[in-house]
């Protein structure tokens, strides 16, 4: 089985700090991590992914991601918060290498306000 | 990236009417596409995982008679919901699996469609 968590319901930041949401996940195989951003009344769009390789991933909008196996999180984090970055974030995993189903599972996301 | 689009955004409907909403992969071919449901400020619900040429697989407790899937070609899946109610006003996203060439099979999702039923 596997499932992830999104413990915060929300983050606050002020514009120009930095942030981080948070995500940590459990499979039974080698994970496969996403991130997605979802704008009011608007679908999904992805922001970046780890399969294998660096622990460290760079995705869209100067949004990055670091995997830590030893603690299965994969936060989101930004160095440098905008007020368009306030949006619902979503975290997906899903069980890598064929094993599992291939269907990832979502996180109950999480809302990021960025204050001016 | 791949582009999938979603018909219509927004739905008004009268309680009993059906209402169709079209799912396509625009610069790929998918044989798998999914449906999910969004209540207000909530996560995506995982309704039926459509798949070309065979019949919806549905997660438990979503109505296969209420929400009709059908997936006719390798880039357009189509939601029916059947005798629309109330309490079926919601959004509605679809995705589209890619496969990747590092194999993770990403999803790539349409804008959404906001159905309201009077």
């Amino acid at each position: 089985a596997q499932s992830v968590a999104q413990p915060e319901d929300q983050v606050n930041v002020a514009e120009g700090n930095p942030l981080t949401v948070k995500c940590t996940y459990s499979v039974s195989g080698n994970p496969y991590l996403f991130w997605y951003v979802q704008y009011p009344n608007r679908g999904l769009q992805f922001l970046l992914k780890y399969i294998t390789g660096d622990n460290l991933v760079k995705g869209s909008y100067g949004f990055e991601a670091e995997f830590n196996k030893s603690q299965t999180s994969f936060h989101l984090k930004k160095p440098s918060a905008l007020v368009s970055d306030s949006a619902l974030y979503f975290c997906a995993v899903r069980e890598g290498s064929g094993g599992g189903s291939y269907i990832p599972t979502f996180g109950r996301g999480t809302s990021l306000i960025v204050h001016p | 990236g791949a582009v999938v689009s979603q018909h219509p955004s927004w739905v008004i409907c009268k309680s009993g009417t059906s209402v169709k909403i079209e799912c396509r992969s625009l610069d790929f071919q998918a044989t798998t596409m999914f449906w999910y449901r969004q209540f207000p400020k909530q996560s995506l619900m995982l309704m039926a995982t459509s798949n070309e040429g065979s019949k919806a697989t549905y997660e438990q407790g979503v109505e296969k008679d209420k929400f009709l899937i059908n997936h006719a070609s390798l880039t357009l899946s189509t939601l029916t919901v059947t005798s629309a109610h109330p309490e079926d006003s919601s959004f509605y996203i679809c995705s589209a699996r890619a496969l990747a060439g590092d194999g993770s099979g990403e999803l790539f999702f349409g804008e959404g469609s906001r159905l309201t039923v009077l």
